[in-house]
Order: structure tokens, then sequence, then C-alpha cells
């Protein structure tokens, strides 16, 4: 497809279960966000990857929380041992370049942590 | 902390009306955007204004932007229902965009 592709749409899990959020970012696109969406909220910011630059992981909220981006297209962001507090949408962006320009979001993992 | 704080927290118009949306921020900024979120969806971006321009327009939206102020308004001109959705204003600084906690906007038909 021509856009941001998330997967899965809705995760459910049980406190203390791993989970993993994959972004598949539009073609192209050398930088890949993750922004963490609680209900009712904006956005935060959680990680950055430009090209094959260090990532800018200063988001993340705890060590729990990784991600990666393998040859420089498709992202994971894992979360390890959820908690309750990581119930929350988790959106991906990608976008042409270095600068922050216009941002093109993925419709989220709603992520739920019974 | 959010950079950007939008204002009001939701706003309530009748179709046909404008609605304006502002957002003040804390430090300089290389640009700012607006985005738009239907419920349950992901963001769409509506437009971008540098930091050495004033004011731009795009349909019926017009963004202005004040940097002495630290300051923009997003401005929906002659609102429609399906107007009707969640708007972000983010700031744009290095390599991160942060975003405010945004505008609930309802427009009655």
């Amino acid at each position: 497809g021509a856009g941001v592709s998330q997967s899965p749409s809705n995760k459910v899990t049980e406190k203390g279960k791993d989970v993993e959020l994959r972004c598949d970012p539009i073609s192209g696109h050398t930088a890949l966000y993750w922004y963490r969406q609680s209900l009712g909220q904006g956005l935060e910011f959680l990680i950055y990857f430009q090209g094959n630059s260090a990532p800018d992981k200063s988001g993340l909220p705890s060590d729990r929380f990784s991600a990666e981006r393998t040859g420089g297209s498709v992202s994971t962001l894992t979360i390890q041992r959820t908690q309750q507090e990581d119930s929350a949408v988790y959106l991906c962006a990608s976008s042409l370049g270095r600068d922050t320009g216009e941002l093109f979001f993925g419709e989220g993992s709603r992520l739920t942590v019974l | 902390s959010q950079q950007g704080e939008e204002d009001p927290q939701a706003l309530s118009i009748q179709e046909g009306e404008n609605a304006t949306m502002n957002c003040s921020y804390k430090t300089s900024i290389n640009n700012l955007q607006w985005y738009r979120q239907n419920s349950g969806r992901g963001l769409v971006h509506l437009i971008l204004i540098r930091s050495n321009e004033r004011e731009k327009h795009s349909g019926r939206l017009r963004v202005t932007l004040d940097t002495s102020k630290k300051s923009s308004s997003l401005l929906i001109t002659a609102s429609r229902a399906a107007d009707t959705a969640s708007y972000f204003c983010a700031t744009g600084k290095g390599n991160k965009l942060v975003f405010g906690a945004g505008t609930i906007l309802r427009v009655k038909s």
C-alpha cells in the first residue's frame, strides 16, 4: 500500500507478557518515528530513526521498551513485561528526510494490558 | 513536558461558523505544524508553517505564527460537520516533532 502500515491494529495481552508492534513505513522515507497516545491525550515521543544513524531513544519511558529498524525500512517496537500503564495507542509515522517536515502516520496499534 | 499547548481544550460551534484554535510553545522552533485526528484514527497533516513565515493558507485553513510570542493559531472558516475531530499543533526542532495535547472540535449541524 501507499501509506504507513501498522500491525496488529489491536492487541490485548496479560500483564507481564512481551508484545511486538510492527510498522511498515512509506517506501523511500528515511525517517521513522514511534509515538504513544494515551486515552484523550496528546502524543508522547518515544523513538526516532533516521537512515543509518543511531536512533534517538530519548523518549523511551523505561528499559522495558526497545525498538529496531531493519534494513532502513520496517520497524518493530517491543515492550517487555508489559504493565497496565503501557495500555495506549502506539502510532508510527514516517517522513522523507532529516528535517522535521510532514509526518505520515499509520492508523496505530491499540494495546490493552489486562 | 510538552512543547506545544493548545487552547481551548474543547470547542463546540455551529456549522458555518469559524473555529479558532491556539497553540503556544516554549523554545525556538524550525517549523510548526497542525494535524487533525478523527476518533480512533491516525493523524493527518494539515499545514506546515516555517519559523520565518507569519501566515499561511490552505483551502479553508489559515495559520498564523508569531515567533516573538511563541504562539500560533489555526482558523477553520465556514466549518462543516465533517471538520469534527481533534486538532494538534506540533513543533519541530532538530529531529523531533513534539505534539501538544490537542483541541477537540465539535461542529454541530
